[in-house]
C-alpha cells in the first residue's frame, strides 16, 4: 500500500528554468509533508516542509504547494541550477509516539546547462 | 550540535555471512531512531524504529533484526545475509517533530 507516490521517476530541466516535482498521497491524516534531497552514496538532507494546515511554504528558490482536496503537493525550484541535480524524495509525517515518516519512491532531477 | 554517525560506508559480504551495522547519535538524548533501506531503483523503506532503549518495532518482515543497547546507539544485524539484503542502509533520528536527520548511509553488497 503506497501511501506516498511520486509517479515521475525522472525529470530533466534546463538551467535557469523552473523544476516542478510532484507528489500524491492517500492518507488524509498526514500532519506534515517534507521534501528531502539526496545525492548518490549520501544520506537524504532536509529541504523544505509544509504543515497540513498551510497551502504554501517558500524558502529561497524552493516553494512547496499543498492541495489537500486533491491530496497533492509539489516542489518548485526556480531558477534551477546544475547543483540541484539529485534525487528528491517526498515524505509525509504521521505524528504520534514515534513520528512515522513515509517516503515516496523519489524523482531524479537532472539540471543541464 | 547534534550529529549522527553511521559505519561502515561500504560493505561487501558473502551470502550466508552475518551483518552488523552501527549507528550512533551525539548531542541529543532519548531520540527516536530509525533504520531505512533504499534498494536499487526504489524509494526509502522503513525497516525498524525505536523510541527507547530495548524498544524495537519492525515495519516489514525480513531477514534483519535491530537492537538498541544504549540510548544513542542503534544496531542493524543479520545472522545470515541473503542476496536480496543488498541495498543502501540509512540510520536516522528525530526528536518530537523536526523531521528526520539521516546518517551518511552504508552501501551493502551481498555477493
Amino acid at each position: 500500500d503506497q501511501q506516498v507516490k511520486q509517479n515521475s521517476p525522472s525529470l530533466s530541466v534546463q538551467e535557469g528554468r523552473i523544476s516542478i516535482l510532484n507528489c500524491d498521497y492517500t492518507n488524509s491524516m498526514f500532519d506534515y509533508f517534507l521534501w528531502y534531497k539526496k545525492y548518490p552514496a549520501e544520506g537524504p538532507t532536509f529541504l523544505i516542509s509544509i504543515s497540513s494546515i498551510k497551502d504554501k511554504n517558500e524558502d529561497g528558490r524552493f516553494t512547496v504547494f499543498l492541495n489537500k482536496s486533491a491530496k497533492h503537493l509539489s516542489l518548485h525550484i526556480v531558477p534551477s541550477q546544475p547543483g540541484d541535480s539529485a534525487v528528491y524524495f517526498c515524505a509525509a509525517l504521521l505524528s504520534g509516539g514515534y513520528n512515522k515518516l513515509i517516503f515516496g519512491a523519489g524523482t531524479r532531477l537532472a539540471v543541464h546547462p | 550540535s547534534q550529529t549522527i554517525h553511521q559505519w561502515p560506508a561500504t560493505l561487501v559480504q558473502p551470502v550466508g555471512s552475518p551483518l552488523s551495522l552501527e549507528c550512533t547519535v551525539e548531542g541529543t538524548s532519548n531520540p527516536n531512531l530509525y533504520w531505512y533501506r533504499q534498494a536499487a531503483g526504489r524509494g526509502l523503506q522503513l525497516l525498524f524504529y525505536s523510541v527507547g532503549i530495548g524498544q524495537i518495532s519492525s515495519e516489514v518482515p525480513q531477514n534483519l533484526s535491530a537492537s538498541r543497547p544504549q540510548d544513542r546507539q542503534f544496531i542493524l544485524s543479520s545472522k545470515k545475509l541473503l542476496l536480496s539484503d543488498s541495498g543502501f542502509y540509512l540510520c536516522a533520528w528525530s526528536i518530537g517533530f523536526n523531521g528526520y536527520t539521516f546518517g551518511s548511509g552504508t552501501r551493502l553488497t551481498v555477493v
